[in-house]
């Protein structure tokens, strides 16, 4: 089943406290993307990959960071989250070229930083 | 830079009643426009989507959309809400083309519309 997987699912944590939240895609695709939702912002991109080794800031980056050594994986890290960092993120994949670039999302990771 | 407006933050229907959720879109190039649904605790769903052709587009569970190139909008509508679609609703709009962009294939989502539904 093609899908865009994530973990945790759900975390507590303390400030100061690093993290990684893993994302993985069995799609083969190109692009991947974090994002971040928050209550009556909706979604906004944080970091973004549009291959092996090759990321890029989005519209939030502070305070993240993000790595891509594999295609199928696109790890998100916080290294020192500050409770402003308390969110809901997503974890989306997407194909490069064609007319239809059409994002799929993984289920979310929903982490509070106390 | 690209935007999605959604005016309407909260609507209240009754079940049975007719649903339209705004959305108002600002691209510089052929947009491409999405409907997702976010049920409470849930992660995002599609329900519809539209890059050309028809300008009314069929999505999942009754829904449906309408484009107008003139207004920029696209527009969420449902003949007959039913209890279960109360949940939130996102506008977003993202590239369409084979060139690479900025952003990676970045969707400009809106703020969503919080969908309550009265038995």
């Amino acid at each position: 089943e093609a899908q865009v997987t994530q973990n945790p699912r759900y975390l507590i944590t303390v400030t100061g406290k690093k993290l990684t939240v893993t994302c993985s895609q069995n799609m083969n695709h190109e692009y991947m993307s974090w994002y971040r939702q928050d209550p009556g912002l909706g979604l906004r991109q944080i970091y973004y990959s549009m291959n092996v080794e090759v990321t890029d800031k989005g519209d939030v980056p502070e305070g993240y960071k993000v790595s891509r050594k594999e295609k199928r994986n696109f790890p998100l890290i916080l290294e020192s989250p500050s409770p402003n960092q308390t969110s809901l993120y997503f974890c989306a994949s997407s194909p490069r070229g064609g007319r239809f670039n059409e994002q799929f999302f993984g289920p979310g990771t929903r982490l509070t930083v106390l | 830079a690209q935007s999605v407006t959604q005016p309407d933050i909260h609507i209240t229907v009754s079940e049975g009643a007719s649903l339209e959720l705004r959305c108002n879109y600002s691209y510089g190039a052929t947009p491409y426009l999405f409907w997702y649904v976010q049920s409470p605790g849930q992660g995002l769903q599609l329900l519809l989507k539209y890059f050309s052709g028809d300008t009314l587009v069929q999505g999942i569970k009754g829904f449906e959309a309408e484009f107008k190139r003139s207004q920029s909008s696209f527009n969420l509508r449902k003949p007959s809400v039913h209890w279960s679609d109360a949940a939130e609703y996102f506008c977003a709009v993202g590239p369409l083309g084979e060139t690479d962009t900025g952003g990676g294939n970045k969707l400009t989502f809106g703020t969503g519309t919080q969908l309550k539904v009265e038995l």
